[in-house]
């Protein structure tokens, strides 16, 4: 079974202090993994995903299929950076509509 | 542009009355479908998705269901409300399956 765990219901940090929110997952397959964002008063949206190797909005995540984790990191938050964020899983194909899992998620709050 | 429409944005609606939730596609061709709910503190549960027009997956056992009239239309309905249908519903759409984007939600309050 696919299964998301975000470890973390809220994370607090300060503006400039490095930032990382916890995802570990459980598939025995190989998946492809996922960061959405909920900003206050918006839509959920994608963030990021392992498959694209990319940094948004300074963001970065590594996926470690020794550790089965996707942790998302930041080197210094900034205030914006506040919202909800989501950790998700895909993977099964296309048979079975690509779903996503999605973890409970965490919301990060940066304090001045 | 590819678009989300999912109305109504909230609604109340007492017990054992039916529901409707209807959620529109645009600028894209026979994506796939989803809906979710998402309740405080445990996360987005995904409750049907669709790959194509008639074409409906359950994934949780519950008094809802979908259906998929056209290829961009998705509807989640139920013959009669129960108080723990209440929560926050989200339509997404995805073409690659690399990528869901969502639908701005509707928030449904069953007294």
């Amino acid at each position: 079974a696919q299964r998301v765990t975000q470890p973390e219901k809220l994370l607090s940090v300060f503006k400039g202090a490095p930032v990382e929110l916890k995802c570990n997952y459980s598939y025995s397959g190989s998946p492809e993994l996922f960061w959405y964002v909920q900003y206050s008063r918006q839509r959920l949206q994608l963030l990021l995903r392992h498959i694209s190797r990319e940094s948004i909005k300074g963001f970065t995540a590594d996926l470690n299929k020794g550790e089965t984790s996707f942790h998302l990191k930041k080197p210094f938050a900034q205030e914006e950076d506040s919202a909800m964020y989501y950790c998700a899983l895909s993977g099964l194909g296309m048979e079975y509509g690509n779903k996503l899992v999605f973890g409970a998620g965490t919301i990060l709050r940066v304090k001045s | 542009s590819q678009t989300i429409h999912q109305w109504p944005a909230t609604l109340v609606q007492p017990v054992g009355s039916p529901l409707s939730l209807e959620c529109t596609v645009e600028g894209t061709s026979n994506p796939n479908l989803y809906w979710y709910r998402q309740a405080a503190g445990r996360g987005l549960q995904l409750l049907f998705y669709s790959v194509g027009i008639g074409q409906i997956s359950s994934e949780v056992p519950q008094n809802l269901s979908a259906s998929r009239p056209q290829d961009r239309q998705f509807i989640l309905s139920s013959k009669k409300l129960l108080l723990s249908d209440s929560g926050f519903y989200l339509c997404a759409w995805s073409v690659d399956g690399y990528g869901y984007t969502f639908g701005s939600g509707t928030r449904l309050t069953v007294v």
